[in-house]
């Protein structure tokens, strides 16, 4: 019975691209998130999202987009990708956005995206 | 820029013994830590915390130390288990600021049997 779920696991793909990674939780929580681990194996968190908010890391390039169809999910769109895109991606979701550090964020399990 | 260090890569631990993991931070404004703990081919799981009121917090075999002066934490597993064996992410929180932690780039635990 998994908590955060995406899908795929593994993606490969050509440079130009356009594809979707999906996120499920089935935790009643208010609030998603995406992180990117990057080949030096920083996590660092691309979106924090509830259904009145969209904090984005002004790092992130326009071309990665959070779409939220309904409170359990969080899909990570990624146009035109390019080879700086390989990395692992994490969805998570936590109780709240601005509540207590002490609500644990918790983890799927990744997606492994592979820009040839 | 990197806010939150962990300087070594890997450790290797007799089971049994002592694990104590480190973790250095630059940001004077972070308030709250935590140690997160991954498995190969899942998500890092939340471990245990720490708010910068405190110097200390245990649960279990776990305990998590707190040097704001030396901008240190460090985490001690005792005793060691072969289950322990897993990457361990230290996280730190810019003062009040929600949800956004700054993760470490992870220290990799081998308990030898």
């Amino acid at each position: 019975d998994t908590a955060v779920s995406q899908t795929p696991k593994y993606l490969v793909t050509q440079m130009g691209n356009d594809k979707s990674i999906k996120c499920e939780q089935n935790l009643g929580h208010d609030t998603m998130y995406w992180y990117k681990q990057d080949s030096k194996k920083f996590l660092k968190i691309m979106f924090s999202y509830n259904n009145k908010e969209l904090i984005i890391n002004e790092t992130v390039p326009n071309r990665f987009s959070p779409k939220s169809p309904d409170k359990a999910h969080l899909n990570l769109h990624i146009n035109s990708l390019e080879l700086g895109d390989s990395a692992v991606y994490f969805c998570a979701s936590s109780q709240s956005l601005w509540g207590r550090a002490s609500d644990t964020q918790y983890f799927g399990p990744g997606t492994r995206l592979t820009v040839l | 820029d990197q806010q939150v260090k962990q300087n070594s890569p890997s450790l290797s631990v007799q089971e049994g013994r002592i694990s104590i993991l480190n973790c250095d931070y630059t940001n004077s404004m972070f308030d709250y830590f935590l140690w997160y703990k991954k498995y190969p081919a899942e998500g890092p799981t939340f471990l245990i915390s720490i708010s910068s009121i405190k110097d200390k917090n245990e649960d279990g075999r776990f305990t998590v130390f707190l040097n704001k002066s030396a901008k240190h934490l460090s985490l001690h597993i005792v005793p060691s288990q072969p289950g322990d064996s897993a990457v361990y992410f230290c996280a730190a929180r810019p003062d009040n600021y929600g949800q956004n932690f700054v993760f470490g780039p992870g220290t990799r635990l081998s308990v030898l049997p």
